[in-house]
């Protein structure tokens, strides 16, 4: 069974760059889209993109021009860049794995703060 | 691409059935069959319990039950237990690799 664990700065100013990384570990690198959503507090969870092992993205519109995600195959890693963040981005955010139009595995989530 | 739509909060008492609604739009529930559903307990991550509709991930016991009618996804959860108490989010596939989430029910177990 993969599992994720996830890390990265908690702590930002607004126009910051967010910077998330999420292990694999357990199962195959290859063969899942590796994913990030997240969940402002007391609010509901917003899908914010995926990247496959090779690099394929796909990214929500809303948030496309300010993220990227990249994988490292190599270590089993993959990571989320949010750039010029303000506190509308401040949130839980979980790394996940989506098979068949699921999303089967979460990380431990990682509670990012924005404020000045 | 707007979230889907559900109560925000459903109740009921133990053994008794609800259903939460999720209602989206024809270019998400309405035309395709990837609507899954989550189980978040508090200050914990999400958990998939349902998926393509109506299909339960192994291990969910068969009171949850997933149906969809056009637009709108049902989740039914028959014979309450104080440990459905939880937050349910549904998930729509929503076209060109992308997917919505529902704003979140929170089920009561009076």
């Amino acid at each position: 069974q993969v599992q994720l664990q996830q890390w990265g700065a908690g702590l930002l100013n607004p126009s910051e760059t967010l910077s998330l990384t999420c292990g694999v570990s357990g199962g195959p690198f290859s063969g899942y889209f590796w994913t990030w959503i997240r969940q402002p507090p007391g609010k509901g969870l917003e899908w914010i993109g995926e990247i496959s092992h090779l690099g394929t993205t796909n990214y929500n519109p809303s948030l496309k021009s300010r993220v990227t995600m990249s994988v490292d195959g190599s270590k089993s890693q993959f990571s989320l860049k949010l750039s010029s963040v303000t506190a509308a981005d401040t949130a839980v955010y979980y790394c996940a794995t989506e098979v068949s139009f699921r999303f089967e595995v979460w990380g431990q989530g990682a509670l990012v703060t924005v404020s000045s | 691409q707007s979230g889907l739509t559900q109560p925000g909060s459903v109740s009921g008492s133990p053994g008794q059935s609800v259903t939460i609604s999720c209602t989206g739009t024809s270019t998400d529930v309405g035309v395709h069959k990837y609507v899954s559903w989550y189980q978040q307990y508090p200050g914990k991550a999400p958990k998939i319990i349902m998926y393509d509709v109506d299909k339960r991930l192994s291990g969910v016991p068969d009171r949850f039950f997933g149906s969809k009618s056009g637009n709108t996804a049902s989740l039914t959860i028959s014979g309450l237990q104080t440990e459905d108490e939880a937050d349910y989010y549904c998930c729509s596939y929503a076209g060109s690799y992308t997917w919505v989430f529902g704003g979140g029910t929170k089920l009561t177990v009076l």
